[in-house]
């Protein structure tokens, strides 16, 4: 268990909805990162946020949009779904804003496009 | 800008032989290296990383990784394979921060080896 949890584990919608993904981080971290996980496209880095501000944007589509709290949980929304959008979704988290520092992912949101 | 290669889809060993995950990186700055091993739907877990210290780096389960910086190397290796070792295995290269654009992204992650161990 790496401490980082992801909330819902799966999620199936339509085309065209949106849907909200929830991540809470470890104890302490203060960085929240999201990746993507799809078969064609493999693992990629969406996006990060570090102490409530967006630090690295990667392959981030524009339906796609994400937010880090206070409380330093984050969501990633994506909205008008197209089918291609079923992936697995994690989300990672680590102390500080460093490629040094290890990042710790949670189990992921399965999200399934129909 | 910051690739890496693993070179072999899919790689097939018998329980107590060696393991060899191999992956090649391309990197402009001096590069962080992680392996990363994902089980049939879990999470992905740290095994080892290089962060210019050692070359040499021992990881978790027995795992170990040598950075050899004149080949862009950095291969994965067990001594012997056990039945639990069966997974997907991710090298990656850490991105330092303020050095992204376009697609690249904080970590960035290769195609994945699939180990499939053999009794």
């Amino acid at each position: 268990d790496s401490g980082v949890t992801q909330t819902p584990k799966h999620l199936i919608t339509a085309t065209g909805q949106r849907v909200t993904l929830r991540c809470s981080p470890r104890s302490g971290d203060l960085s929240v990162y999201w990746y993507q996980q799809s078969l064609d496209q493999g693992l990629q880095f969406l996006i990060q946020y570090y102490n409530g501000e967006e630090r690295a944007k990667g392959n981030i589509l524009e339906r796609f949009s994400a937010q880090q709290f206070p409380d330093l949980h984050s969501e990633l929304n994506l909205s008008s779904l197209e089918l291609g959008d079923s992936a697995l979704y994690f989300c990672a988290s680590s102390v500080a804003d460093s490629n040094a520092y290890e990042q710790y992912f949670g189990p992921g949101t399965r999200l399934t496009v129909t | 800008a910051q690739s890496v290669t693993q070179l072999d889809s899919h790689v097939s060993v018998s329980e107590g032989t060696p393991v060899l995950l191999r992956c090649n990186y391309s990197s402009s700055y001096s590069p962080s290296l992680f392996w990363y091993v994902q089980h049939p739907n879990k999470g992905l877990q740290l095994l080892l990383k290089y962060t210019s210290a050692a070359t040499l780096v021992k990881g978790i389960n027995g795992f170990e990784a040598e950075f050899k910086k004149s080949e862009t190397s950095f291969h994965l290796t067990k001594p012997s394979a056990h039945m639990s070792d069966a997974a997907e295995y991710f090298c990656v290269v850490s991105v330092p921060p303020g050095n992204y654009g376009g697609s690249q992204g904080n970590l960035i992650f290769g195609k994945g080896t699939k180990l499939s161990v053999k009794p």
